[in-house]
């Protein structure tokens, strides 16, 4: 089945720099990847996501890459402010319809 | 614009009981999944359905059962609960199967479930 690796596990930036965060996914099927951004407590909530026919994707502060070779995709957030502290999360859509997470990443923003 | 609704919210059962949660997906949405979240750590997939059949399989204990129904909701069903079973469990609907469809996940907020 699908598994996805994703680091670093923590990442701690100060405010106005950029924050990147990597996963890999084994299953060369899949071609569906969200990433949701996660606070204490709450639902995930989608932030942006990629479908393999695309190489990138950005919204704002916000960007996405993939790589389908390496089977590869990476979160870029610039210009952090605080707010943007969460766990943040990828995810792989699998072959049935599913998503497999990462392990998430907990992302502070110093001001 | 109308969310995944899930109930109860927050749920204290005792080892050995029984739980049922309920999710109701986002209306038109046919592929409800089930995930659970412990403290510190990622939702885990435990089952999907498609069309009011069971579409994938995760990490679901047998102990645990889900169903979908006619009007698409769903109902994850928990019995001789552990101690272990204390997390977070989230629902979440799309149209067709998202994943390689391509089409979004939403997530409902979510169920506390405490098993003392």
């Amino acid at each position: 089945g699908e598994n996805v690796e994703q680091h670093p596990s923590t990442l701690s930036v100060q405010e106005g720099d950029s924050a990147v965060i990597k996963c890999t996914y084994s299953d060369s099927a899949s071609n569906y990847f969200p990433w949701y951004k996660q606070e204490l407590g709450k639902r995930p909530q989608l932030i942006i996501d990629i479908r393999s026919n695309v190489g990138e994707k950005k919204d704002q502060r916000i960007a996405v890459t993939l790589n389908k070779t390496a089977k590869h995709f990476s979160l870029h957030i610039t210009e952090t402010q605080p707010e943007d502290s969460a766990v943040y999360f990828c995810a792989a859509g699998g072959s049935q319809g599913n998503l497999i997470f990462g392990k998430g990443t907990k992302l502070s923003v110093k001001p | 614009a109308a969310g995944v609704i899930q109930s109860p919210r927050h749920l204290i059962k005792e080892k050995r009981e029984t739980a049922t949660l309920k999710c109701y997906p986002i209306p038109r949405h046919d592929t409800v999944y089930w995930y659970q979240q412990g403290p510190g750590q990622d939702p885990q997939f435990l089952i999907s359905f498609y069309e009011k059949m069971q579409s994938d399989k995760g990490s679901i204990p047998d102990r645990f059962s889900a169903q979908q129904f006619s009007d698409y909701h769903s109902e994850l069903n928990m019995s001789s609960l552990e101690l272990g079973d204390s997390a977070l469990y989230f629902c979440a609907s799309s149209l067709e199967g998202a994943g390689n469809s391509g089409n979004t996940i939403y997530f409902g907020e979510g169920s506390w479930l405490t098993v003392v």
